[in-house]
């Protein structure tokens, strides 16, 4: 069965530094998404992007965030200069366009992200 | 913000059905119900979804009530690998983006 694949599993840096978060979404998927989750908190919607661009955001996701995807394939999220706060399990999800088939939105494992 | 109630935690023996309910009492006509689960700090797993009839599929059973007001995932029969946290969610319509409001969810804790 076709799955997001995110990378890496684990990632410690240290506050201030930049970082990115990889994503391989299913390929014929067309939207694309990161969320997030504080240790013991909720999971929280950060980003969704479409066509190339920001289709929503949540007010967690300021200016520190940014979304690309570079190729056909890849999604990161980077976080320019990171704070104790940013540290959490990342996940990116994808899903398929609407229409006759309803959306399903299907999570990577996630990225565990230390900011020390 | 989540639109959900969900009971914080339930116990179900192995083998026996798990059944979880959900109060969504203000969806409208156009909100689907969504249920995921996630196994430790994995990413949540889609389960199964419904806007008002009841579904099957080869994980569990969703069934809504008349009034759409609540519903209940059913776990035909529990395992000790379905012990997760289990999340009943609201979406909008079907062509907007998949912008899924987790709730705390309902940790079920399947016992042998």
């Amino acid at each position: 069965e076709p799955e997001v694949t995110q990378t890496p599993s684990h990632q410690v840096t240290q506050m201030g530094q930049e970082v990115i978060l990889r994503c391989v979404p299913i390929s014929n998927h067309l939207y694309f998404y990161w969320y997030r989750q504080i240790l013991g908190q909720k999971v929280e919607f950060l980003v969704s992007f479409y066509n190339n661009e920001i289709s929503e955001k949540s007010e967690i996701f300021d200016d520190q965030f940014s979304v690309e995807r570079p190729d056909g394939s890849n999604f990161t999220l980077k976080i320019r200069s990171t704070k104790l706060e940013d540290s959490a399990m990342y996940f990116c999800a994808s899903s398929e366009p609407g229409g006759v088939v309803e959306e399903k939105l299907f999570f990577g494992s996630g990225t565990q992200l230390s900011v020390l | 913000d989540a639109k959900t109630t969900q009971p914080p935690s339930m116990d179900c023996a192995e083998g026996r059905a798990a059944n979880l309910p959900c109060n969504h009492s203000t969806i409208s006509g156009n909100e689907y119900v969504y249920w995921y689960r996630q196994i430790h700090s994995q990413g949540p797993q889609y389960i199964i979804h419904g806007l008002k009839n009841n579904e099957t599929n080869e994980m569990a059973s969703l069934i809504i009530t008349e009034d759409r007001k609540s519903s209940t995932l059913i776990l035909p029969h529990a395992t000790l690998r379905d012990t997760a946290v289990y999340y009943c969610i609201v979406r909008v319509g079907r062509y907007n983006f998949n912008k899924f409001y987790f709730g705390s969810g309902t940790k079920l804790n399947v016992k042998p």
